[in-house]
């Protein structure tokens, strides 16, 4: 069964402390991993999207990276404008246009 | 453009009654999505559709769950009757030709 496993659930950060969130996933086959941010009473807003092994992605102080069976979001320097639930979702083989979406990472970052 | 516009922004109804969520995608996506989320279980796909037809409803929990798309603007899902356990918040996205999707910001539904 095709499944997203987010880590860790929450995390809670200093302003400057860099960390790192992760998505594994097991898939029959990847067509594209997405990250996105969501914040208190909104939608998910899209960040980056991957698709294959290797690939690296960069905006601001976010860095997302994608293995075959993991992703990687670093937080380089955060600031508490950054706190907010990550999200990542993948799109597979077989699945169509559907994204599954993993349960997420509540970061808080503090002054 | 202002993005995917969903209506009411709260709702609050009894069990039973019948409920009805509105979504306006942006212009020019062909694909439009039903979400639902909660904490027990995130985000949920309930039924998607490309160019007003439905694709995939797997995900829609039971007959009470209905969804239409009469154009290329104008999307509902309608839950009748409720029941207190589809209280969630209820998302509507539409998706560009770079398969991003675009996310409105929710209905909260609260069934009593």
């Amino acid at each position: 069964e095709d499944q997203v496993t987010q880590s860790p659930e929450a995390l809670r950060l200093q302003e400057g402390e860099s960390s790192s969130l992760n998505c594994s996933y097991t898939v029959s086959g990847l067509r594209g991993l997405f990250w996105y941010r969501q914040d208190p009473g909104k939608g998910p807003e899209f960040l980056f999207t991957l698709y294959s092994a290797g690939e690296e992605k960069e905006k601001e102080r976010l860095k997302a990276t994608l293995t075959k069976k993991e992703s990687f979001l670093h937080i380089t320097a955060p600031k508490p404008e950054d706190s907010a639930t990550y999200l990542c979702a993948v799109r597979i083989t077989g699945g169509g246009n559907k994204l599954t979406f993993g349960t997420g990472t509540q970061l808080k970052v503090e002054l | 453009d202002a993005g995917v516009i969903q209506s009411p922004r709260h709702e609050v109804t009894e069990m039973g009654q019948e409920v009805t969520l509105r979504c306006k995608p942006i212009s020019g996506h062909d694909y439009l999505f039903w979400y639902r989320q909660t904490m027990m279980r995130g985000l949920e796909l309930l039924i998607y559709f490309n160019n007003n037809v439905p694709i995939d409803d797997s995900g829609m929990p039971e007959d009470r769950f209905s969804a239409k798309m009469p154009n290329a603007s104008f999307s509902t899902l309608k839950i009748q009757p409720s029941e207190p356990r589809d209280s969630a918040v209820y998302f509507c996205a539409s998706r560009d030709s770079k398969n991003i999707q675009y996310f409105g910001a929710g209905t909260r539904l609260s069934v009593l």
